[in-house]
């Protein structure tokens, strides 16, 4: 499977910052990522599909002036999490499309606390 | 739309027991993978074993093995001799075929395997 990893492992900003999370594919080029959102023993909730070199779709109810998507390169996708508001606290997990063999391998998440 | 119902929120097992996790889903596609993914204390989601909906014969990974009901729509994991690295979220998650497609998960079984 494809290894992924992401950065920040964890970060604290402050409300009203913003703050950029990267995923990155360290073995496969993804040309599709997702990311997911999971609060605290809750499921994984999609929040977006990345796409190389074209604009992320975004789930209902995500807003994408919000949760800004940029998935410059087969290898990189970053979430951008404009003015952050303490209920955006939560764990941001992101995943590699592998194609054919319909799996996705997942990051290790990056935990996000707006004080 | 696709629904995943995993009515067991949390289970406990002694080690080197068989434990049998349930999962349901709904669904009007005819094509699709089902999935059983493990989030340890460590939150990284692993890929424990996948099925294919076309395939009759129920899939297999070492001490991990599935129960697939096409039928009943049923789509349960059985964990052999439950060792204590087991411990963990478990979550079923559905996908269709077709380009990039979403995993839709269910809410989680909390497993907890005891000395």
């Amino acid at each position: 499977g494809a290894v992924v990893s992401q950065h920040p492992s964890w970060v604290i900003c402050k409300s009203g910052t913003s703050v950029k999370i990267e995923c990155r594919s360290l073995d496969f080029q993804a040309t599709t990522m997702f990311w997911y959102r999971q609060f605290p023993k809750q499921s994984l909730m999609l929040m977006a599909t990345s796409n190389e070199g074209s604009k992320a779709t975004y789930e209902q109810g995500v807003e994408k002036d919000k949760f800004l998507i940029n998935h410059a390169s087969l290898t990189l996708s970053t979430l951008t999490v404009t003015s952050a508001h303490p209920e955006d606290s939560s764990f941001y997990i992101c995943s590699v499309w592998t194609g054919g063999k319909y799996e996705q391998y997942f990051g290790p998440g990056t935990r996000l606390t707006v004080t | 739309a696709q629904t995943v119902t995993q009515s067991q929120p949390e289970m406990s097992v002694q080690e080197a027991e068989t434990v049998t996790l349930s999962c349901t889903y709904d669904t009007s596609e005819s094509n699709y993978y089902l999935f059983w993914y493990k989030q340890p204390p460590s939150r990284q989601m692993i890929l424990v074993i996948r099925q294919e909906a076309y395939k009759q014969q129920n899939a297999t990974e070492n001490r991990f093995s599935v129960n697939f009901q096409k039928a009943a729509k049923s789509f349960s994991l059985k964990i052999s001799d439950s060792q204590l690295g087991d411990t963990a979220m478990y979550f079923c998650a559905f996908m269709p075929t077709g380009t990039a497609s979403k995993l839709t998960f269910g809410t989680g079984t909390r497993l907890q395997v005891t000395l």
